[in-house]
């Protein structure tokens, strides 16, 4: 299984500050058959579901503020929110889906310092 | 709009089975795939496993691999999650999610950006 790690455990910033997550795989979920990264990033509120912010590691969904960006590929990603607001407070976690099974990363809590 | 509508809350006891629906609308139910994702209090998101719609193919994380059965009926849309000899560690928030473009991308590896409202399975004596 490939499994996925997250830095760090825990994060607080400041409102407007950048916030940055990061995520790596056990291995390679780079397809090679057409470039993209099997990497999606998710935001979880308590009593939600999750939702999906990024996907193939950079590709935002539709309607996902402009401030959320990813980056990486191979096994080193990272999720970025530039200027942190009030309602980004969550825990964000990254999953792979390049095999089975889709492996999540432990989560990252953020918060406002 | 696409939309997964899930079942109702479960109160189970130990060794005990339960079954949780996942009612697909707004998109082609046939053509997508579906995981099966639960949060324990507290804790991290666990992946439990997924189905291929079209086809029926299943695949489990293994620490459920003698427990779990994913299935669905195309006939109503539905995909259900069940679990069998219930723990009291299995009381959870069980979430599905939906992949409907799938199969139009090609069927080679799947986003899920549809998600059900979660389901909290509580396993007491």
């Amino acid at each position: 299984d490939i499994v996925m790690t997250q830095s760090p455990n825990s994060l607080a910033v400041s409102l407007g500050e950048r916030a940055t997550v990061n995520c790596k795989s056990s291995q390679n979920i780079l397809s090679s058959s057409n470039n993209k990264n099997y990497l999606s990033w998710y935001q979880l509120k308590p009593g939600q579901p999750p939702k999906l912010l990024i996907y193939w590691a950079s590709t935002r969904e539709s309607g996902v503020p402009d401030r959320f960006s990813g980056n990486g590929s191979g096994t080193d990603f990272t999720l970025t929110i530039s200027s942190l607001q009030a309602e980004d407070v969550a825990v964000y976690y990254c999953q792979q889906c390049y095999t089975a099974p889709f492996t999540f990363g432990p989560g990252t809590k953020l918060d406002i310092k | 709009q696409m939309q997964l509508v899930q079942s109702g809350p479960e109160v189970k006891k130990p060794g005990t089975s339960v079954r949780v629906s996942c009612k697909a609308s707004g998109f082609t139910f046939s053509r997508s795939a579906v995981q099966w994702v639960r949060q324990a209090r507290g804790q991290r998101l666990e992946w439990i496993g997924w189905i291929v719609v079209g086809t029926g193919n299943t695949n489990y994380a293994q620490q459920f691999y003698d427990r779990i059965t994913i299935t669905r009926d195309m006939s109503t849309s539905t995909a259900y999650m069940d679990l069998s000899s219930l723990r009291s560690d299995d009381t959870a928030v069980y979430f599905c999610a939906a992949d409907p473009g799938y199969f139009d991308r090609g069927a080679y590896s799947p986003l899920f950006d549809s998600w059900g409202q979660g389901t909290l399975v509580t396993v007491s004596s």
